[in-house]
């Protein structure tokens, strides 16, 4: 059983660039959130994937997109970086059963933007 | 909508030491609770949930967490914490297969 892969790990983008992330779900698993960790405080909820269609979410503006593919692979977008993005962006899978959603995170990728 | 606070952003305790870390939630509906735990260096892993059922659930390294409906709580407990229990530790409540929401976290820090 694979786990949940990001790349890149870490990346440096200046303001008003864009940057794609990307995330291999854990085999078996059909849905994909993404998160933004900011230093110091819990994951912040940007959108969930099902069904390769956006099925949720958090407070962010438009410029955060994100796509999911039939094999379950994902991805996030940002347009127009600006310096509050600098964060650690997570990536969670989950199967969607009536199991309650149990989240299987990857080891994130380091965002920081100058 | 769901929100959840961790009421202690540190905890430090000594070895072999009870400790609880707090958490209350907000819904108008039902709730999965989970645990999720963030050691240094490393990604989230789930700890614990509940689902329904028994409202005491453990984890496999000694763990407890209590669902209180009544208080909307469901604070985290071990009664004898080791070196290697330091972490980051945050709550989260979830709405079905929906988002899941997660508390502020609360550093804890196990001094020999």
């Amino acid at each position: 059983e694979t786990g949940v892969t990001q790349s890149p790990t870490h990346l440096i983008k200046t303001r008003g660039q864009q940057v794609t992330l990307r995330c291999s779900s854990q085999s078996g698993h059909n849905t994909v959130s993404w998160y933004q960790q900011a230093l110091g405080q819990g994951p912040q909820f940007i959108f969930q994937y099902y069904r390769e269609e956006e099925n949720g979410r958090g407070n962010f503006p438009p410029r955060f997109s994100g796509l999911q593919f039939p094999n379950y692979s994902s991805e996030l977008n940002v347009n127009a970086l600006e310096l509050d993005d600098s964060a650690l962006y997570l990536c969670a899978s989950s199967h969607i059963d009536g199991g309650g959603n149990v989240l299987t995170f990857g080891a994130g990728s380091r965002l920081t933007v100058l | 909508a769901q929100s959840v606070t961790q009421l202690d952003s540190q905890v430090p305790v000594f070895e072999e030491a009870p400790v609880e870390l707090r958490c209350n939630y907000s819904s108008s509906v039902s709730v999965y609770l989970f645990w999720y735990v963030q050691y240094p260096n490393q990604g989230l892993q789930l700890l614990l949930k509940y689902l329904s059922g028994s409202t005491l659930v453990e984890s496999i390294n000694g763990f407890e967490a209590e669902f209180n409906k009544s208080q909307t709580s469901f604070h985290l407990r071990k009664p004898s914490v080791h070196i290697s229990d330091t972490a980051e530790y945050f709550c989260a409540v979830s709405v079905g297969g929906f988002k899941t929401i997660f508390g502020a976290g609360t550093r804890l820090f196990v001094k020999a």
